[in-house]
């Protein structure tokens, strides 16, 4: 089945203390995604990735960072989590940019107390 | 895209009864526009696309859309509405100036009453 998936699906941690959210996807994809779901603000484009080791920032990139080693791998990594971050992430993948739909996960719950 | 607005951020209609959710995007150059939906605790499907050509798209489960260009506006229509369309709705648009980035609008809830 093809799809995108995001772990851990919750999590509560503390400001400070590092975390990282995998994304894998199965479709051979070449461009991944992350976005932030906050309530009145839709999603909000993280970063991006183009392909292997090429990534972008997309609108609100302060505070993450991605890496894109492999083709099906996108983890976003929170090094010094705050309060702020407390939100709904998403993880997408599409065939390729802009002309192709994308693809979600079910997305992660993250609580930064 | 500069911005993508979505001009109601809630809208409650009866089943049955037709419904139109409004999108409106700002950019000076060609735009792919996309609508998805949004189930409770689910990610987001893709309902529509609009790429090129024809400007009247049909979608899954009965949607369509209409891409304006003089108006920058894509708004989604269904003739009749079930119960099961109950969810959240994005409106979103791509293009290639400044990244290759993705815009979304902050959703509208459509919330539909028996």
């Amino acid at each position: 089945e093809a799809q995108v998936t995001q772990n851990p699906r919750y999590l509560i941690t503390v400001t400070g203390k590092k975390l990282t959210v995998t994304c894998s996807q199965n479709m051979n994809h070449e461009y991944m995604s992350w976005y932030r779901q906050d309530p009145g603000l839709g999603l909000r484009q993280i970063y991006y990735s183009m392909n292997v080791e090429v990534t972008d920032k997309g609108d609100v990139p302060e505070g993450y960072k991605v890496s894109r080693k492999e083709k099906r791998n996108f983890p976003l990594i929170l090094e010094s989590p705050s309060p702020n971050q407390t939100s709904l992430y998403f993880c997408a993948s599409s065939l390729d940019w802009g002309n192709q739909p994308q693809h979600f996960g079910d997305g992660t719950r993250l609580s930064i107390l | 895209a500069q911005s993508v607005t979505q001009l109601d951020s809630q809208v409650p209609v009866f089943e049955e009864a037709p419904v139109e959710l409004r999108c409106n995007y700002s950019s000076s150059v060609s735009v792919y526009l996309f609508w998805y939906v949004q189930y409770p605790n689910q990610g987001l499907q893709l309902l529509l696309k609009y790429l090129s050509g024809s400007t009247l798209v049909k979608g899954i489960n009965g949607f369509e859309a209409e891409f304006n260009k003089s108006q920058t506006s894509f708004h989604l229509r269904k003739p009749s509405v079930h119960i099961s369309d109950t969810a959240e709705y994005f409106c979103a648009v791509s293009e290639g100036t400044g990244g290759f980035k993705t815009i979304f609008g902050a959703g509208t809830r459509l919330f539909v009453k028996a």
